[in-house]
């Protein structure tokens, strides 16, 4: 089966631009998570969407938003772009049903460069 | 805020030198994974422990939970080049698909 793919693999913009980042979840999963990984700051999450709904939020500013389609694939898209924004954007997939086991499939990620 | 503190940040070995890698919180989790991430690619997750106390295996790496579910360490027996990546671990938050985690632990095993 078909992993979780995203789209595109490399992106380079410029301050107070925007940007959207699009991922593909394995096929019959539900949920996408959405998260920023930087050297300094790790792995952070940004936001959580199932069934086309936002279901978790982290701590980021309003720039960041996302959304999901009734296919389950989600964007997310940030605006008004910081050179703070530099990170690797990492989307992962899983069936999204409570509980320990649910195991989340991440994708390569976007590597984002703002300058 | 950092929930997950790992430690070390960083460890580079030979080829063959056993390892291990810690995980520690002030707070108690239901569970914890442990995921190993390569460069240019996404984490992948290794492991799930839940119960206090549990010790899991895969191959060479032994993953244990703490007693009181505020630790858990990784070990690794007989280090390949191939075990080389970032380690981290996380925990779910209270709200299904949130998760914490930590800062990761940078693996280079040398040949």
């Amino acid at each position: 089966k078909a992993g979780v793919t995203q789209t595109p693999r490399y992106l380079i913009k410029t301050r107070g631009q925007q940007v959207t980042l699009s991922c593909s979840p394995i096929s019959g999963h539900r949920s996408v998570s959405w998260y920023q990984q930087t050297p300094g700051q790790g792995l952070q999450f940004l936001f959580e969407y199932f069934s086309e709904t936002q279901r978790n939020k982290g701590n980021f500013p309003g720039r960041f938003s996302g959304r999901q389609f009734s296919n389950s694939r989600s964007e997310m898209n940030v605006s008004t772009l910081e050179l703070g924004d530099s990170a690797l954007y990492l989307c992962a997939s899983s069936l999204g049903v409570d509980g320990s086991t649910d195991t989340q499939y991440f994708g390569p990620g976007t590597r984002l460069t703002v300058l | 805020t950092q929930l997950l503190e790992q430690s070390p940040q960083f460890l580079s070995i030979q080829e063959g030198e056993n390892l291990t890698v810690y995980c520690n919180s002030s707070s108690v989790f239901s569970s914890l994974q442990w995921y190993r991430q390569e460069p240019g690619e996404g984490p992948v997750l290794l492991v799930t422990v839940v119960t206090g106390g549990e010790v899991k295996k895969l191959k060479r790496l032994t993953f244990q939970f703490g007693d009181a579910r505020k630790d858990s360490s990784l070990h690794i027996t007989a280090a390949q080049p191939g075990d080389t990546g970032l380690y981290l671990c996380a925990r779910r938050g209270y709200n299904f698909n949130k998760f914490y985690f930590g800062s990761g632990t940078k693996l280079n095993v040398k040949p």
